[in-house]
């Protein structure tokens, strides 16, 4: 059983531009949510994908979007980057069909700075 | 009034003592507690998790939630060096649609040898 992945690692943009922050999920599983995690903060929920649709939203501007493939992977987009954005960017995978119990499997993040 | 309070330390205690972790919460609709550990520059991973009120075990680890007090507990018996990390405690309702995880800002851990 393969676990969550993320790349890039790590990213560097300048205040303006466009990211994208792409999400493998683990094997067996259909749902993919993102939280952005500052420094020295707990992860905030940004939104979730289920079966390739938006289930749910934090409070997050709508120029933070995603998106989700038939195979369950994911990708988070974010434009026009503000020095804010700078957070460690976490994906989980999960079954969202097996309830509220179900474990939420972390990636290892994507670290963005914004400069 | 954060939905969830956390303590974020730093906490810092010699090898072999008992660490105890708490938060605090305001919406009652939280059913699943759970407790993540992050260690520095990883993504988080579930370490205990409880539904509703009650203690669970699993070996050096002991889960408290008492939800009439809208308190949880984590506490970690004979901490090692290898437990230093930051401790995250989340939650989450039994309703809604996407079960989405509420996080507490984290205690950074440190347990010197």
């Amino acid at each position: 059983e393969t676990g969550v992945t993320q790349s890039p690692t790590h990213l560097i943009k300048t205040r303006g531009q466009q990211v994208t922050l792409r999400c493998s999920s683990q094997s067996g599983h259909n749902t993919v949510s993102w939280y952005q995690q500052a420094l020295g903060q707990g992860p905030q929920f940004i939104f979730q994908y289920y079966r390739e649709e938006e289930n749910g939203r934090g409070n997050f501007p709508p120029r933070f979007s995603g998106l989700q493939f038939p195979n369950y992977s994911s990708e988070l987009n974010v434009n026009a980057l503000e020095l804010d954005d700078s957070a460690l960017y976490l994906c989980a995978s999960s079954s969202h069909d097996r309830g509220p119990q179900e474990t939420q499997y972390f990636g290892p993040g994507t670290r963005l700075l914004v400069l | 009034q954060k939905e969830v309070e956390q303590d974020p330390g730093p906490l810092s205690v010699p090898e072999g003592a008992i660490v105890s972790l708490n938060c605090t919460y305001s919406n009652s609709a939280f059913q699943y507690f759970m407790w993540y550990r992050q260690y520095s520059r990883k993504g988080p991973e579930l370490l205990m998790y409880t539904y509703s009120s009650g203690n669970k075990e699993d070996g050096r680890f002991t889960a408290q939630v008492d939800k009439s007090s809208k308190y949880i507990s984590l506490f970690i018996r004979d901490s090692q060096p290898s437990d230093s990390a930051t401790y995250l405690c989340a939650m989450t309702r039994s309703g809604g649609s996407n079960y989405k995880l509420t996080f507490g800002k984290g205690t950074l851990l440190t347990v010197n040898p």
